[in-house]
């Protein structure tokens, strides 16, 4: 009964430093995201991947790259993280988009 | 960038009383309206999706309703209780080719015992 796993729960890195969140779905849904949420400014949408092998930015794709590794995994890489990088992730998958999305326990992330 | 507003940003209500909130969303090219419950430090859960112009959907005290012409979705809460208390969001998709959902910045609800 897992549904969606993230992974880590918290990260605090350094200005520079990289790093992958990691996301894995045992619902055999086809659509993946990744979001952020800011206090403020609600649930934002970094990228999606429609189905396995494809991936497009949302609303907030810069300074991230995603990789969907299979139809379970969709990782998120921030190559060279910034302080405007810390804030809490969040993974989630669907089936369909007119279905519910259901989301992992989030990522705090702190760059300092 | 789809807008989608929700109001009021936030609200307190008795315990007993029945409340609404509202969700606006692009009238043109509407294909889901997502309503979704988020406590604090949880994750958000889903209440109900909505795809069909004049959709009513229930779920024990909560409902919800839909207009897709004018581009609105009320959430209903009828006798509030304080467990109601959480963030309220709303999350609309355009368009069957599209599998973008962008969400409203959500209302918070607090029920005072």
């Amino acid at each position: 009964n897992a549904g969606v796993t993230q992974t880590p729960k918290f990260q605090v890195l350094k200005t520079g430093q990289s790093m992958t969140l990691q996301c894995a779905q045992d619902m055999n849904h086809n659509s993946m995201y990744w979001y952020r949420q800011d206090p403020g400014m609600g649930l934002r949408l970094i990228y999606y991947s429609a189905s396995e092998g494809t991936t497009d930015k949302g609303e907030v794709p810069n300074g991230y790259n995603v990789s969907r590794l299979n139809k379970r995994e969709f990782s998120l890489r921030l190559e060279s993280a910034a302080p405007s990088q810390t804030s809490v992730y969040f993974c989630a998958s669907s089936d369909l988009v007119n279905t519910e999305a259901f989301f992992g326990q989030g990522t705090r992330l702190t760059v300092v | 960038i789809l807008n989608v507003e929700q109001s009021p940003q936030s609200l307190h209500v008795q315990e007993g009383d029945s409340t609404n909130f509202t969700c606006s969303f692009p009238s043109s090219n509407f294909y889901a309206l997502h309503w979704y419950r988020w406590e604090t430090a949880k994750s958000p859960e889903a209440l109900f999706v909505m795809t069909l112009n004049g959709d009513e959907k229930k779920k024990g005290r909560i409902s919800a309703t839909l207009n897709t012409k004018e581009g609105y979705s009320y959430l209903y809460i009828k006798g509030s209780q304080p467990e109601d208390s959480a963030t309220y969001l709303c999350a609309f998709s355009s368009g069957a080719g599209s599998y973008q959902l962008t969400f409203g910045k959500g209302t918070k609800l607090s029920v005072i015992p």
